[in-house]
């Protein structure tokens, strides 16, 4: 049982490119999330799906976007990368509580 | 005043002794708890899920709401090394799934 698989876990950017995080999970779970990490900051929903075909923006959505593929998949994709999107971003799947995907550490140069 | 709050730490203390790890928060719609370890470069791993007041206990750990006092904890006892994490306290209501999140606590255990 994998749980939230996050693909892939670390990658480089330069300033401008775009990428997109990918998310998996296999419980079965309606909801899931996006959230980034940076020290002192603690964890910041960046945007969620409540169920399939649904999207909501969290915390911080500027600049990223999302797509909720089907009830396993939730892709969060950055346009145009700045340095200011450096972080790990985890991947979460809900079901009263939270499961969460090991992270993609993303640096933008 | 952010929702949740929790030192960040670090706590340094040595093995075997008795660890208590807090938040305070000011939302007393707040119902369900949680406590979630993370070990360096992991994604946070629950460890604990409390509903309401009262005190849940697991192995070594023992999980306490006070919802009165507004105040949760997370007691590790004879504590080891690889308990070393930092501890990230979450709580949700009953209207909304989204959890808030403490900032965390990271934690030592030395040899």
């Amino acid at each position: 049982n994998a749980g939230v698989t996050q693909t892939p876990k670390f990658q480089v950017l330069k300033t401008g490119q775009s990428m997109t995080l990918q998310c998996a999970q296999d419980m079965n779970h309606n909801s899931m999330y996006w959230y980034r990490q940076d020290p002192g900051m603690g964890l910041r929903l960046i945007y969620y799906s409540a169920s399939e075909g649904t999207t909501d923006k969290g915390e911080v959505p500027n600049g990223y976007n999302v797509s909720r593929l089907n009830k396993r998949e939730f892709s969060l994709r950055l346009e145009s990368a700045a340095p200011s999107q450096t972080s790990v971003y985890f991947c979460a799947s809900h079901s009263q509580p939270q499961h969460f995907g090991d992270g993609t550490r993303l640096s933008i140069l | 005043q952010k929702e949740v709050e929790q030192d960040p730490g670090p706590l340094s203390v040595p093995e075997g002794a008795i660890v208590s790890l807090n938040c305070t928060y000011s939302n007393s719609a707040f119902q369900y708890f949680m406590w979630y370890r993370q070990y360096s470069r992991k994604g946070p791993e629950l460890l604990m899920y409390t509903y309401s007041s009262g005190n849940k206990e697991d192995g070594r750990f023992t999980a306490q709401v006070d919802k009165s006092s507004k105040y949760i904890s997370l007691f590790i006892r004879d504590s080891q090394p690889s308990d070393s994490a930092t501890y990230l306290c979450a709580m949700t209501s009953g209207g909304s799934y989204i959890p808030t999140f403490g900032r965390g606590t990271s934690l030592i255990v030395h040899p």
